[in-house]
């Protein structure tokens, strides 16, 4: 394993749906951090953890998404009832907190939601 | 507030030199870093700069000033595979997440 996967990499749903996200980090990469991208834009932040703690999650975070990350490694994201503001493209980053490559974060290849 | 401020799109020409801006007002700073993001793709980490001064990687390197709150990203003998967004984006210091604020990204397009 040589990066970030993210599982799906598409994904269409219908308005009111649920749908889920999943991130599996580098290993041994204790930061791990979600990301909500739309066309033109820059990645805005939603949410971090580190190991298995959620430390921080944006207000854009609305009470109708919830990550977890359970046992400190893979993590997910879900959206309730979707909407098609959702509609974007969800990425996922890892970092160490240590060594040479603690100042950069990898990014996944991103999971592209569209919500009909 | 958070700001971060660099042009929309720009435009140059193979084998030439292009110079990316990017202005900011955070709350805080930890350092400002550069990705280079090809369309449908993940962001891919350039540059990282904390002090003052001009970071030399090959044919990229990115100046950054604290007290104007200015970088840049200098990109030398431009290449068709360049055509991409460049992601100007700062390492928020407010909190210890490490969390990265970032600009809207400039498109660059490089011609022949």
């Amino acid at each position: 394993d040589t990066g970030v996967s993210q599982n799906p990499r598409h994904k269409i749903t219908k308005r009111g749906q649920n749908v889920t996200f999943r991130c599996d980090p580098i290993s041994e990469h204790n930061r791990l951090y979600w990301y909500r991208q739309t066309l033109g834009q820059g990645p805005e932040f939603l949410t971090y953890f580190q190991n298995e703690a959620q430390l921080e999650k944006s207000r854009l975070l609305s009470d109708r998404f919830s990550a977890e990350r359970p046992k400190g490694s893979f993590s997910t994201l879900e959206i309730q009832r979707t909407e098609q503001g959702d509609s974007a493209m969800y990425l996922c980053a890892s970092s160490p907190t240590s060594g040479m490559w603690m100042n950069e974060q990898f990014f996944g290849p991103g999971t592209r939601l569209t919500v009909l | 507030g958070q700001n971060i401020d660099q042009p929309t799109e720009m435009t140059a020409t193979e084998g030439a030199i292009v110079q990316i801006n990017c202005t900011y007002q955070t709350s805080g700073f930890n350092g400002l870093f550069w990705y280079q993001q090809h369309a449908g793709e993940a962001p891919t980490f350039l540059s990282y700069n904390v002090l003052d001064g001009l970071e030399e990687k090959g044919r990229f390197s990115s100046f950054l000033s604290r007290s104007k709150g200015y970088s840049y990203l200098l990109l030398k003998e431009l290449q068709m595979k360049d055509s991409a967004s460049y992601l100007c984006a700062v390492r928020d210091s407010s909190s210890n997440t490490g969390k990265l604020i970032f600009g809207q990204g400039t498109t660059l397009q490089v011609k022949p």
